[in-house]
């Protein structure tokens, strides 16, 4: 069975500073990889896709992850934080079962950016 | 274009009620998946509608249905509402090619009391 454990439920960085999000997984053959975007109230956003081409994968609004099947990690990285990036994001697998598709969440990750 | 558009936004209702939830996918899109997310959860999958007719479901219970229409758009029906049925419920359309993404409409917030 497929499914991802993003590792921090919290992350809090400044404005300009790195961010990193931490995201592994777990599947019994090559997954496909998503990170979605959830802004308050607001339904959500799909910030970038891995579907085994290149390992690096470059979303909207400069995020981008790298897929590394020898860790099993798919972590979403942006070089500097923007106050709009505040938000939840949320890595998501998907699941290929029983003759139809489905997404499996992971738990999430709140991210706070501060001044 | 038209994203997915729900309706209605918010909803309260009280224990043992029945309510529906209305979904219009993106143009062009064929496949319509409902996604239940509880606070400070991520969504979990309840049911995937193709062609009218039901392709998977998660593991909820009967009181949860839904259906689709000829032109895609769907309901979700809870029947015997309980407080533990309090949650953003999102729906999700895609044109039958996952790797392109799902496109997810902003939710009904529903509230059992």
């Amino acid at each position: 069975a497929q499914s991802v454990t993003q590792l921090d439920s919290h992350v809090s960085v400044s404005e300009g500073t790195p961010v990193l999000l931490r995201c592994n997984y777990s599947s019994s053959y090559s997954p496909s990889l998503f990170w979605y975007v959830q802004h308050p109230n607001k339904g959500l956003q799909l910030l970038l896709k891995y579907t085994s081409a290149a390992t690096l994968v470059k979303g909207i609004n400069g995020f981008e992850a790298e897929f590394k099947k020898s860790e099993t990690s798919f972590h979403l990285t942006k070089p500097s934080a923007h106050m709009s990036d505040a938000a939840e994001y949320f890595c998501v697998v998907i699941s290929s079962s029983g003759g139809y598709n489905k997404l499996i969440f992971g738990a999430g990750t709140r991210l706070a950016v501060h001044p | 274009d038209a994203g997915v558009t729900q309706s209605p936004t918010h909803l309260i209702k009280t224990r043992g009620q029945q309510v529906t939830l209305r979904c219009s996918p993106k143009s062009g899109h064929d496949t319509v998946s409902w996604y239940q997310q509880a606070l400070g959860q991520g969504p979990q999958f309840i049911f995937q509608y193709y062609e009218k007719e039901e392709r998977g479901r998660g593991n909820f219970p009967d009181r949860f249905s839904a259906r689709q229409f000829p032109n895609y758009s769907s309901e979700l029906n809870v029947n015997a509402l309980l407080l533990g049925d309090s949650a953003l419920y999102l729906c999700a359309s895609s044109d039958g090619v996952p790797l392109y993404g799902y496109t997810f409409g902003s939710g009904t917030r529903l509230t059992v009391v």
